[in-house]
């Protein structure tokens, strides 16, 4: 079963605005990734917090996360038309081996 | 030039009909897994393997089998029990902690 679930399922901005996604989980977690996957690709890892972090960045890329809540939430800012993409959140579920996945966000950044 | 490798990138099979994807990484990564993904969704889990000669079902593991002889290759085979084996499959590495996955290019299969 998905474990973590992306809101909204598709977001379509201009370029330049910032594009914010939100990921909830259901169990505890030891960290949350998200990941992009560009139309009939791999998946490319972008960022990890652990559950003892509360913010993170990587470049145009902020990552935030509420334990209390079983939310994340990516930020990217100054979108650009190469950012279109599906977008997902992933977690371990408390495993050290496996990830969950969530059904991602369909991000389409028009130039 | 380190990563995984998938193929075929696109795959035809028959009724009844076994077909066997590929999967080959040089990041002398312990890990490997199997996922699938169907269309504007996220990706299930089917098998995945914490080292050389050992694995363990995933989530939708039914019609699928694995081997893991060697560190390096870990295909997978969709046998004819999978009833609705059409998708994009997706094969990942990690470090033994299974932090971050390193993800190779996909397969997609079809079913003619």
């Amino acid at each position: 079963s998905q474990q973590g679930e992306e809101d909204p399922q598709a977001l379509s901005i201009q370029e330049g605005e910032n594009a914010t996604m939100n990921c909830s989980y259901k169990t505890s977690i030891n960290n949350l990734q998200w990941y992009r996957q560009n139309s009939g690709r791999g998946l490319v890892h972008l960022i990890l917090i652990r559950s003892n972090e509360r913010e993170k960045h990587s470049g145009r890329l902020r990552v935030t996360l509420d334990t209390s809540k079983k939310s994340s939430s990516l930020l990217i800012t100054a979108s650009r038309a190469a950012d279109t993409a599906s977008y997902f959140c992933a977690t371990d579920g408390g495993s050290s081996y496996k990830l969950i996945f969530g059904s991602g966000t369909r991000l389409l950044v028009r130039p | 030039d380190g990563g995984i490798t998938q193929s075929p990138k696109y795959l035809f099979r028959k009724e009844g009909q076994n077909v066997t994807l590929s999967c080959e990484q040089n990041l002398n990564h312990d890990a490997m897994y199997w996922y699938r993904q169907d269309p504007g969704q996220g990706l299930r889990l089917i098998y995945y393997s914490q080292i050389v000669n050992d694995f363990q079902k995933g989530d939708i593991a039914e019609g699928y089998s694995v081997s893991r002889e060697k560190k390096e290759s870990f295909p997978l085979t969709v046998t004819s029990a999978q009833k609705n084996p059409t998708a994009f499959y997706l094969c990942a590495s990690s470090e033994p902690r299974g932090e971050t996955q390193y993800f190779g290019p996909g397969t997609r299969l079809l079913v003619l």
